[in-house]
């Protein structure tokens, strides 16, 4: 009964491949995210959906690609891999993103492991 | 725009000895407050979030932090920390209404025998 869950957990590729994450929540929840956690282990928004809607797109190159088939689900597609997208993914969810504070708290899956080669 | 800033890298205490993490943030109004701990390979579990009202909250695993205004801080505490308690403990800081949490560049901690 996992709350967030994101599947591959660790995923080793070449540059220049394209390969996706996917995140999915069983909390109900409407708000969906994604982190990059980098190797110095600074955390940082990159996408948010409400709802399969875009709210937050942070600088981010447009190799990365949110996709949300539905409000339980929010895939990342990255294209042309580069050495420097090695980081760790967090996906996270959240009941909305506005509102009474508690329906603002985050929930963080076990993260992807993304290594570029 | 809001920040936060964990002024220590690396703390090591004493396995039974207190432990106290130091979170500062920088925000306009009064921020929504949490404190994430990461274990080794592990994602980030969520111990305890601040809103509004008591400015001393009670987390999981028998953490606790308080909120300080004027210091523009909240500080993460456990009178005995457990050597289980050794892992990465990130302060973030989220705007109201907007959602976007932004972190702090953690504070690993490791525990002593």
């Amino acid at each position: 009964d996992t709350a967030v869950s994101q599947t591959p957990k660790y995923l080793v590729t070449q540059m220049g491949n394209d390969k996706s994450i996917k995140c999915e929540q069983n909390l109900g929840h409407d708000t969906m995210y994604w982190y990059k956690q980098d190797s110095k282990k600074f955390l940082k928004i990159m996408f948010s959906y409400n709802n399969k809607e875009l709210i937050i797109n942070e600088t981010v190159p447009n190799r990365f690609s949110p996709k949300s088939p539905d409000k339980a689900h929010l895939n990342l597609h990255i294209n042309s891999l580069e050495l420097g997208d090695s980081a760790v993914y967090f996906c996270a969810s959240s009941l909305s993103f506005e509102g009474p504070a508690t329906q603002e708290t985050q929930y963080f899956g076990p993260g992807t492991r993304l290594l570029v080669l | 725009a809001q920040s936060v800033t964990q002024p220590d890298i690396h703390i090591t205490v004493s396995e039974g000895a207190s432990l106290e993490l130091r979170c500062n943030y920088s925000y306009g109004a009064t921020p929504y407050l949490f404190w994430y701990v990461q274990s080794p390979g592990q994602g980030l579990q969520l111990l305890l979030k601040y809103f509004s009202g008591d400015t001393l909250v009670q987390g999981i695993k028998g953490f606790e932090a308080e909120f300080k205004r004027s210091q523009s801080s909240f500080n993460l505490r456990k009178p005995s920390v457990h050597w289980s308690d050794a892992a990465e403990y990130f302060c973030a800081v989220g705007a109201r209404g907007g959602n976007k949490l932004v972190f702090g560049a953690g504070t690993i901690l490791r525990v002593k025998s």
